[in-house]
């Protein structure tokens, strides 16, 4: 069974630091780019971050970028999300996704079949 | 930065036909998803590369994808179709891009 659960959440206060990691199991984790998707207490999903197979890429939203960094580990079929500098409004559950990535026929596509049940960041004093 | 506007509700009768729209600039010079979201669960893709369903998706769920709109068609909407829905696309300044997301009801 294809599967990504994530831990690591928690609460920390504002400037603070926490490691998310997702573990990966069912595909080819070395495969696969892979991506994290927040979403705030009652709001939409938003993007944060995504990494390449080799982890030789890797793109972030424009408010997470130098205060966050995606990693990942072939050996250990994990995902991580080291988060620094930690604000309130970085409190969200925080879902790791799979994503199929390519060109098809004229276009690149990008989108995520298959997502973990998230784990719960709250950054409060 | 890439933008995607979705209207914040759409109702629909049990039975009748719902769609739901995702507008962006030339969006079909990109490839739109959407994604279904019930509460206190994850997001679940319903559609990828415009039109496609993945398997186990129902097929009265169909898509489109012209000009500046994308749309999402729930043909014999049921109960259980009830949830939020997100469309996303790729921007290649922007990176991944989702709507802000449309609240189905089916009443």
């Amino acid at each position: 069974e294809v599967q990504l659960v994530e831990s690591g959440g928690g609460l920390v206060q504002p400037g603070g630091s926490l490691r998310l990691s997702c573990a990966a199991s069912g595909f080819t984790f070395s495969n696969s780019w892979m991506s994290w998707v927040r979403q705030a207490p009652g709001k939409g999903l938003e993007w944060v971050a995504n990494i390449k197979q080799d982890g030789s890429e890797k793109y972030y939203v424009d408010s997470v970028r130098g205060r966050f960094t995606i990693s990942r580990d072939s050996a250990k079929n994990s995902l991580y999300l080291q988060m620094n500098s930690l604000r309130v409004e970085d409190t969200a559950v925080y879902y790791c996704a799979r994503a199929q990535s390519g060109y098809y026929t004229r276009y690149y596509y990008y989108y995520m079949d298959v997502w973990g049940k998230g784990t719960t960041v709250t950054v409060s004093s | 930065s890439y933008e995607l506007t979705q209207p914040p509700s759409v109702s629909v009768s049990p039975g009748q036909t719902a769609s739901i729209t995702c507008s962006g600039d030339k969006l079909d010079d990109k490839y739109a998803c959407w994604y279904q979201q019930k509460p206190g669960q994850s997001p679940v893709l319903v559609i990828y590369q415009d039109t496609k369903r993945p398997s186990g998706i129902p097929e009265r769920f169909s898509a489109s994808n012209s000009g500046n709109t994308a749309t999402l068609t729930i043909s014999g909407t049921q109960p259980m179709d009830e949830a939020d829905y997100y469309c996303q696309a790729w921007d290649y300044s922007t990176g991944v891009v989702f709507g802000g997301g449309t609240k189905l009801t089916v009443l």
